[in-house]
């Protein structure tokens, strides 16, 4: 099975600052790659797909790269509102990397 | 706008087979477009997921999970439902049900559509 690990495991960062979470693939994946964000007690909400498309409504702050094992989240300049877990998923075996939580400095 | 809910018990004794099932509304569940899948959180920790199905009946499940897991869909009531069998305390969990669009433009997408969640207890 492919895994999927997350760096760093927490982050933490202030408002406006540049944010990014790397996940890296046990295998290549090609670009088979989604990013969300989870509030506490919410449900997850899909950010990227593809590893760099934006989802529909989501912030322009909001970017992702890479292709085969290795894949990055950012944020451009951080808002209060972005303070939330952080997850990888691999869109083959649909695995969820461990997650990354960024909290406030 | 769909939306999705997921209903069943809240306790399920160790050993017993839990059942829920996630009420799709907004749309129809028999669009060729979409999967429909089922996502679980223990306290504290990350997501798994558990398996996904297609309006056709097709299943893909999480292999370590595969004995234990069925997943089936009744398009006449618009709702897709899942059962684990043979539970324990690390069964403990919030489930999700989400969807899943096939493609969109041509890249394959992730779980853009979610329920809120059901916390189900695994305890005697």
């Amino acid at each position: 099975d492919i895994q999927l690990t997350q760096s760093p495991s927490f982050l933490s960062a202030s408002v406006g600052d540049r944010v990014t979470i790397t996940c890296r693939a046990s295998q290549g994946i090609s670009s088979y790659l989604a990013w969300y964000q989870q509030k506490p007690g919410k449900a997850p909400k899909l950010l990227i797909y593809g590893a760099s498309t934006l989802q529909s409504g989501v912030p322009s702050r909001f970017s992702g790269s890479g292709s085969g094992t290795e894949f990055t989240l950012t944020i451009s300049s951080l808002q209060p509102e972005d303070f939330a877990t952080y997850y990888c998923q691999q869109l083959n075996s649909l695995t969820f990397g461990p997650g990354t939580k960024v909290d406030i400095k | 706008q769909l939306q999705l809910q997921e209903s069943g018990p809240g306790l399920v004794k160790p050993s017993e087979t839990l059942s829920l099932t996630c009420t799709v509304s907004g749309g129809s569940i028999s669009s060729r477009s979409y999967y429909w899948g089922w996502i679980r959180q223990p306290p504290g920790k990350g997501l798994e997921w558990i398996g996904t199905i297609y309006y056709s009946g097709s299943t893909y499940y999480k292999s370590s999970l595969k004995s234990r897991v069925t997943i089936s869909v009744d398009t006449s009531k618009n709702q897709f439902s899942l059962k684990l069998s043979s539970v324990t305390a690390s069964d403990t969990a919030v489930y999700y049900c989400a969807r899943r669009i096939t493609m969109i433009r041509g890249v394959v997408s992730g779980f853009d559509t979610w329920g809120q969640g059901t916390q189900v207890t695994v305890s005697s």
